[in-house]
Protein backbone atom coordinates (compact mmCIF):
# COMPACT_ATOMS: atom_id res chain seq x y z
CA UNK A 1 0.00 0.00 0.00
CA UNK A 2 1.67 3.64 -1.08
CA UNK A 3 2.50 5.36 1.66
CA UNK A 4 3.58 9.03 3.15
CA UNK A 5 7.19 9.26 4.28
CA UNK A 6 8.63 11.70 6.34
CA UNK A 7 12.37 12.61 6.55
CA UNK A 8 14.50 12.41 8.68
CA UNK A 9 12.91 11.33 11.61
CA UNK A 10 14.36 12.89 14.26
CA UNK A 11 15.64 16.59 14.13
CA UNK A 12 17.58 17.82 16.76
CA UNK A 13 18.35 21.79 16.34
CA UNK A 14 19.61 24.61 18.35
CA UNK A 15 16.69 27.73 18.92
CA UNK A 16 16.86 30.30 16.57
CA UNK A 17 18.49 28.01 13.74
CA UNK A 18 15.96 27.09 10.61
CA UNK A 19 14.68 23.63 10.52
CA UNK A 20 13.08 22.14 6.93
CA UNK A 21 11.40 18.89 7.43
CA UNK A 22 10.58 16.61 4.49
CA UNK A 23 7.69 14.91 3.52
CA UNK A 24 6.94 12.58 0.04
CA UNK A 25 3.41 12.01 -0.38
CA UNK A 26 1.40 9.50 -1.75
CA UNK A 27 1.99 10.30 -5.66
CA UNK A 28 -1.42 10.68 -6.95
CA UNK A 29 -2.42 12.46 -3.85
CA UNK A 30 -3.33 16.62 -4.55
CA UNK A 31 -4.30 17.58 -0.98
CA UNK A 32 -1.30 18.19 1.44
CA UNK A 33 -1.17 19.12 5.06
CA UNK A 34 1.14 19.69 7.49
CA UNK A 35 0.20 18.93 11.50
CA UNK A 36 1.93 18.69 14.98
CA UNK A 37 1.78 16.84 18.24
CA UNK A 38 3.40 18.10 21.38
CA UNK A 39 4.14 15.34 23.54
CA UNK A 40 0.95 13.73 25.13
CA UNK A 41 -0.94 16.50 23.33
CA UNK A 42 -3.91 16.42 20.69
CA UNK A 43 -2.79 16.74 16.87
CA UNK A 44 -2.98 20.18 16.11
CA UNK A 45 -3.74 21.48 12.34
CA UNK A 46 -0.98 23.96 10.80
CA UNK A 47 -1.80 24.25 7.10
CA UNK A 48 -3.32 22.70 4.27
CA UNK A 49 -2.02 23.21 0.60
CA UNK A 50 -3.05 22.27 -2.88
CA UNK A 51 -3.06 23.71 -6.45
CA UNK A 52 0.68 24.88 -5.41
CA UNK A 53 -0.96 26.70 -3.03
CA UNK A 54 -2.04 27.41 1.03
CA UNK A 55 -5.90 26.53 1.00
CA UNK A 56 -6.42 27.11 4.93
CA UNK A 57 -3.78 28.06 8.01
CA UNK A 58 -4.18 27.61 11.45
CA UNK A 59 -2.90 30.52 14.09
CA UNK A 60 -0.10 27.87 14.92
CA UNK A 61 1.21 28.73 11.44
CA UNK A 62 2.91 31.96 12.12
CA UNK A 63 5.67 33.92 9.66
CA UNK A 64 8.32 31.69 11.20
CA UNK A 65 6.40 28.83 8.79
CA UNK A 66 6.19 28.05 5.06
CA UNK A 67 5.37 25.23 2.86
CA UNK A 68 6.61 24.54 -0.64
CA UNK A 69 6.23 21.63 -2.88
CA UNK A 70 9.46 22.39 -4.57
CA UNK A 71 9.15 19.39 -7.05
CA UNK A 72 6.75 16.65 -8.39
CA UNK A 73 7.00 14.62 -5.10
CA UNK A 74 8.01 16.27 -2.43
CA UNK A 75 6.50 18.85 0.49
CA UNK A 76 8.19 21.01 2.62
CA UNK A 77 7.78 22.83 6.32
CA UNK A 78 10.39 25.04 6.66
CA UNK A 79 10.38 26.81 9.85
CA UNK A 80 12.96 30.03 9.82
CA UNK A 81 13.88 30.37 13.36
CA UNK A 82 12.98 27.67 15.97
CA UNK A 83 11.37 28.30 19.36
CA UNK A 84 11.86 25.79 22.45
CA UNK A 85 8.11 25.43 21.71
CA UNK A 86 8.40 24.34 18.20
CA UNK A 87 9.43 20.91 19.77
CA UNK A 88 7.30 18.53 18.75
CA UNK A 89 6.11 15.91 16.28
CA UNK A 90 5.44 17.22 12.80
CA UNK A 91 2.96 15.02 10.55
CA UNK A 92 2.85 15.91 6.80
CA UNK A 93 -0.88 14.01 5.15
CA UNK A 94 -1.95 13.50 2.13
CA UNK A 95 -5.03 12.94 0.57
CA UNK A 96 -6.82 12.41 -3.22
CA UNK A 97 -9.78 14.77 -2.32
CA UNK A 98 -10.67 17.77 -0.07
CA UNK A 99 -11.27 17.99 4.24
CA UNK A 100 -13.22 14.42 4.87
CA UNK A 101 -13.95 13.43 0.70
CA UNK A 102 -10.84 10.77 1.45
CA UNK A 103 -9.32 9.57 4.22
CA UNK A 104 -6.41 11.72 5.50
CA UNK A 105 -2.82 9.18 5.19
CA UNK A 106 -0.59 10.18 7.39
CA UNK A 107 3.55 9.84 7.62
CA UNK A 108 5.18 8.44 10.64
CA UNK A 109 6.24 11.70 11.72
CA UNK A 110 9.50 14.11 12.03
CA UNK A 111 10.27 14.45 15.70
CA UNK A 112 12.03 18.04 16.11
CA UNK A 113 13.53 18.97 19.26
CA UNK A 114 14.35 22.79 19.78
CA UNK A 115 17.33 22.65 22.50
CA UNK B 1 -15.52 27.51 19.63
CA UNK B 2 -13.80 24.43 18.13
CA UNK B 3 -13.28 22.11 20.89
CA UNK B 4 -12.90 18.04 21.01
CA UNK B 5 -12.50 16.38 23.68
CA UNK B 6 -11.93 13.39 25.24
CA UNK B 7 -13.81 11.87 29.02
CA UNK B 8 -10.89 9.49 29.76
CA UNK B 9 -7.18 9.43 28.79
CA UNK B 10 -6.89 5.98 29.38
CA UNK B 11 -9.08 2.41 29.38
CA UNK B 12 -7.91 -1.07 29.66
CA UNK B 13 -10.00 -3.99 28.57
CA UNK B 14 -9.24 -7.58 28.65
CA UNK B 15 -8.22 -9.10 25.38
CA UNK B 16 -11.89 -10.34 23.75
CA UNK B 17 -14.07 -7.69 25.26
CA UNK B 18 -15.86 -5.31 23.68
CA UNK B 19 -14.15 -1.74 23.95
CA UNK B 20 -15.77 1.63 24.16
CA UNK B 21 -14.24 4.77 23.62
CA UNK B 22 -15.71 7.94 23.73
CA UNK B 23 -15.62 11.32 22.54
CA UNK B 24 -17.21 14.92 23.27
CA UNK B 25 -17.41 17.61 21.26
CA UNK B 26 -19.02 21.43 21.36
CA UNK B 27 -19.06 22.58 17.91
CA UNK B 28 -22.56 22.01 16.95
CA UNK B 29 -21.89 22.75 13.40
CA UNK B 30 -19.37 20.24 13.09
CA UNK B 31 -20.64 18.03 10.01
CA UNK B 32 -18.35 15.28 9.60
CA UNK B 33 -16.90 12.94 12.58
CA UNK B 34 -13.44 10.67 12.54
CA UNK B 35 -11.94 8.39 14.07
CA UNK B 36 -8.50 7.67 13.97
CA UNK B 37 -6.00 5.41 15.79
CA UNK B 38 -2.32 6.05 15.90
CA UNK B 39 -0.01 3.48 17.27
CA UNK B 40 3.42 3.90 19.03
CA UNK B 41 5.64 5.61 16.58
CA UNK B 42 3.25 6.23 13.59
CA UNK B 43 0.96 8.95 12.16
CA UNK B 44 -2.59 8.85 12.78
CA UNK B 45 -4.92 6.33 10.91
CA UNK B 46 -8.30 6.37 9.70
CA UNK B 47 -10.68 4.01 11.00
CA UNK B 48 -13.95 5.20 10.33
CA UNK B 49 -16.09 7.87 9.96
CA UNK B 50 -19.76 9.52 10.14
CA UNK B 51 -21.65 12.57 8.98
CA UNK B 52 -24.19 14.43 11.80
CA UNK B 53 -27.44 13.30 9.52
CA UNK B 54 -26.57 9.65 11.09
CA UNK B 55 -26.55 8.41 14.30
CA UNK B 56 -24.92 4.85 13.80
CA UNK B 57 -22.10 3.53 11.10
CA UNK B 58 -20.28 0.09 11.31
CA UNK B 59 -17.10 -1.19 9.67
CA UNK B 60 -15.00 -4.03 10.57
CA UNK B 61 -15.12 -4.73 14.31
CA UNK B 62 -15.84 -0.90 14.67
CA UNK B 63 -18.69 0.55 14.98
CA UNK B 64 -18.89 4.65 15.78
CA UNK B 65 -22.21 5.99 17.48
CA UNK B 66 -23.38 9.58 17.37
CA UNK B 67 -26.03 11.73 19.60
CA UNK B 68 -25.99 15.25 18.45
CA UNK B 69 -28.42 15.91 21.38
CA UNK B 70 -25.50 15.49 24.08
CA UNK B 71 -22.85 16.28 21.27
CA UNK B 72 -21.27 12.80 21.89
CA UNK B 73 -19.66 10.32 20.03
CA UNK B 74 -18.39 6.77 20.84
CA UNK B 75 -16.10 3.89 19.12
CA UNK B 76 -17.33 0.72 19.98
CA UNK B 77 -14.62 -2.45 19.54
CA UNK B 78 -15.68 -5.33 19.19
CA UNK B 79 -13.91 -8.39 20.30
CA UNK B 80 -10.85 -6.36 21.12
CA UNK B 81 -7.09 -8.06 20.06
CA UNK B 82 -3.69 -6.92 21.22
CA UNK B 83 -3.24 -5.21 17.70
CA UNK B 84 -5.76 -2.51 19.28
CA UNK B 85 -3.11 -0.80 21.66
CA UNK B 86 -2.67 2.53 20.32
CA UNK B 87 -4.19 6.12 20.89
CA UNK B 88 -7.12 6.62 19.67
CA UNK B 89 -7.96 10.42 18.57
CA UNK B 90 -11.94 11.91 17.71
CA UNK B 91 -11.34 14.51 14.78
CA UNK B 92 -14.36 16.38 13.20
CA UNK B 93 -14.64 19.05 10.52
CA UNK B 94 -17.17 21.78 9.50
CA UNK B 95 -17.81 20.29 6.48
CA UNK B 96 -16.85 17.80 3.53
CA UNK B 97 -14.31 20.27 2.81
CA UNK B 98 -12.91 21.35 5.40
CA UNK B 99 -10.11 20.84 7.77
CA UNK B 100 -9.94 18.13 10.48
CA UNK B 101 -9.92 19.43 14.23
CA UNK B 102 -8.46 16.63 16.41
CA UNK B 103 -9.21 16.13 20.45
CA UNK B 104 -7.60 15.04 22.38
CA UNK B 105 -6.75 11.12 22.31
CA UNK B 106 -7.46 8.06 24.36
CA UNK B 107 -5.29 5.58 25.07
CA UNK B 108 -6.58 1.88 24.85
CA UNK B 109 -4.56 -0.74 27.26
CA UNK B 110 -5.43 -4.44 26.25
CA UNK B 111 -5.10 -6.93 29.29
CA UNK B 112 -4.14 -10.33 29.09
Amino acid sequence: EPEVTQTPSHQVTQMGQEVILRCVPISNHLYFYWYRQILGQKVEFLVSFYNNEISEKSEIFDDQFSVERPDGSNFTLKIRSTKLEDSAMYFCASSDGPGVVSPLHFGNGTRLTVT
Amino acid sequence: GESVGLHLPTLSVQEGDNSIINCAYSNSASDYFIWYKQESGKGPQFIIDIRSNMDKRQGQRVTVLLNKTVKHLSLQIAATQPGDSAVYFCAESMNRDDKIIFGKGTRLHILP
